[in-house]
């Protein structure tokens, strides 16, 4: 089976563009979440999204957001890049819901500039 | 709220050490606990898991025992490798994932 594949593995932009990630879970997993890992704020969760629907969200502005399309593939979208939106951004799917056993893929990592 | 303590890090040890990280944690429901561990360039895999008070997760000669008088899930392998060179993280699980900080470890020969 196919792990969590998450595109692109790097990406560089300026301040105030926007990004678009994608995550493609493993087959069969309806859920899956957001977190960004930062060296000094560890992971922090940023969303989930469960059969297309935004299930939790964390303490992040709205120019965080995603989506979930009805093969499980999300997306997630941050709008006019701050400097400190550099971060890895990683993507995990689960069976259940986000409180189930996590599988991660490989991570996004952004860089702003 | 729900939050996750772990030991700073970082740790280094020589090779057939023993390992010992810290985890404790603050929940008001009855979580699951997790260890994670991520390689360089990689994303979080699982290591190990306990879903109930007194479980014990164990893999790859790790273990970890749920401790809710305590509070605490503790990471121990009895001889580590070079191997194991990592960043360890504990989580929990209530309606979604609350992770430590990360505690990285290296092993040297």
């Amino acid at each position: 089976k196919a792990g969590v594949t998450q595109t692109p593995r790097y990406l560089i932009k300026t301040r105030g563009q926007q990004v678009t990630l994608s995550c493609s879970p493993i087959s069969g997993h309806r859920s899956v979440s957001w977190y960004q890992q930062t060296p000094g704020q560890g992971l922090q969760f940023l969303f989930e999204y469960f059969s297309e629907t935004q299930r939790n969200k964390g303490n992040f502005p709205g120019r965080f957001s995603g989506r979930q399309f009805s093969n499980s593939r999300s997306e997630m979208n941050v709008s006019t890049l701050e400097l400190g939106d550099s971060a890895l951004y990683l993507c995990a799917s689960s069976q259940g819901g986000a409180k189930n056993i996590q599988y991660f893929g490989a991570g996004t990592r952004l860089s702003v500039l | 709220g729900n939050s996750v303590t772990q030991m700073e890090g970082p740790v280094t040890l020589s090779e057939e050490a023993f390992l010992t990280i810290n985890c404790t944690y603050t929940a008001t429901g009855y979580p699951s606990l997790f260890w994670y561990v991520q390689y360089p360039g990689e994303g979080l895999q699982l290591l190990l898991k306990a879903t109930k008070a007194d479980d014990k997760g164990s893999n790859k000669g790790f273990e970890a025992t749920y401790r809710k008088e305590t509070t605490s899930f503790h990471l121990e392998k009895g001889s580590v490798q070079v191997s194991d060179s990592a960043v360890y993280f504990c989580a929990l699980s209530d309606n979604q994932f609350y992770f430590g900080t990360g505690t990285s470890l290296t092993v040297i020969p």
